[in-house]
């Protein structure tokens, strides 16, 4: 079974600009959470999807935003981007409690 | 953000060293996970606990859940070159009838093996 995809895996935008970011789930799971890792925060819950509704919500401000297709496929979008957005995003996809990760997008902002 | 509190933050070891490494949180947690990220990719899922107690090995590695659901711990035995990469704790929280939601992490553990 293939794994979770995620592209692209590296982008160079400027502040200002916004972005899209897409993952793939493993086949069969309903689920996709994203998080943003940087090295002063660690690894933080940006949001949850679950049949195409937002189900959880971290703690970012508004110009993170995200949605789900109704093949589970997740996008998401980071408008206005600051400095402080680059980062590894990433997505994972679960069926139940375990939660497995893509290889995540790495974005840096200029 | 909320993370857990994850020790050692670092650790160089010789090949065939035992090592261990744990994770406590002032919440209770349903489930814990242990990860590995190696450098440029995502973390991979190594162990999952559910229950309180519960004492779950995969190969070399072994983990706990702790009695007080609020601390869980990773012991990695005889120790070798491959098991380098950065080690995290994750805690999870069941909203509503559902199984999923979110993790919190630990801030990692760093693994150096000498050959």
């Amino acid at each position: 079974k293939a794994g979770v995809t995620q592209t692209p895996r590296y982008l160079i935008k400027t502040r200002g600009q916004q972005v899209t970011l897409s993952c793939s789930p493993i086949s069969g799971h309903r689920s996709v959470s994203w998080y943003q890792q940087t090295p002063g925060q660690g690894l933080q819950f940006l949001f949850e999807y679950f049949s195409e509704t937002q189900r959880n919500k971290g703690n970012f401000p508004g110009r993170f935003s995200g949605r789900q297709f109704s093949n589970s496929r997740s996008e998401m979008n980071v408008s206005t981007l600051e400095l402080g957005d680059s980062a590894l995003y990433l997505c994972a996809s679960s069926l139940g409690t375990e939660q497995y990760f893509g290889p995540g997008t790495r974005l840096t902002v200029t | 953000g909320q993370q857990l509190n994850q020790s050692p933050q670092s650790m160089f070891i010789q090949e065939g060293e035992d090592v261990s490494m744990n994770c406590t949180s002032s919440s209770i947690f349903n489930t814990w996970l242990w990860y590995k990220q190696d450098p440029g990719e995502g973390p991979v899922l190594l162990i999952a606990l559910y229950k309180a107690g519960e004492l779950t090995s995969n190969g070399r590695l072994t983990a706990q859940f702790g009695i007080t659901r609020k601390d869980s711990f990773l012991n990695i035995s005889a120790s070798i070159p491959s098991d380098v990469g950065i080690y995290f704790c994750a805690g999870q929280y069941y909203y509503g009838s559902s199984n999923t939601g979110k993790l919190i992490f630990g801030q990692g553990t760093t693994l150096q093996v000498k050959p």
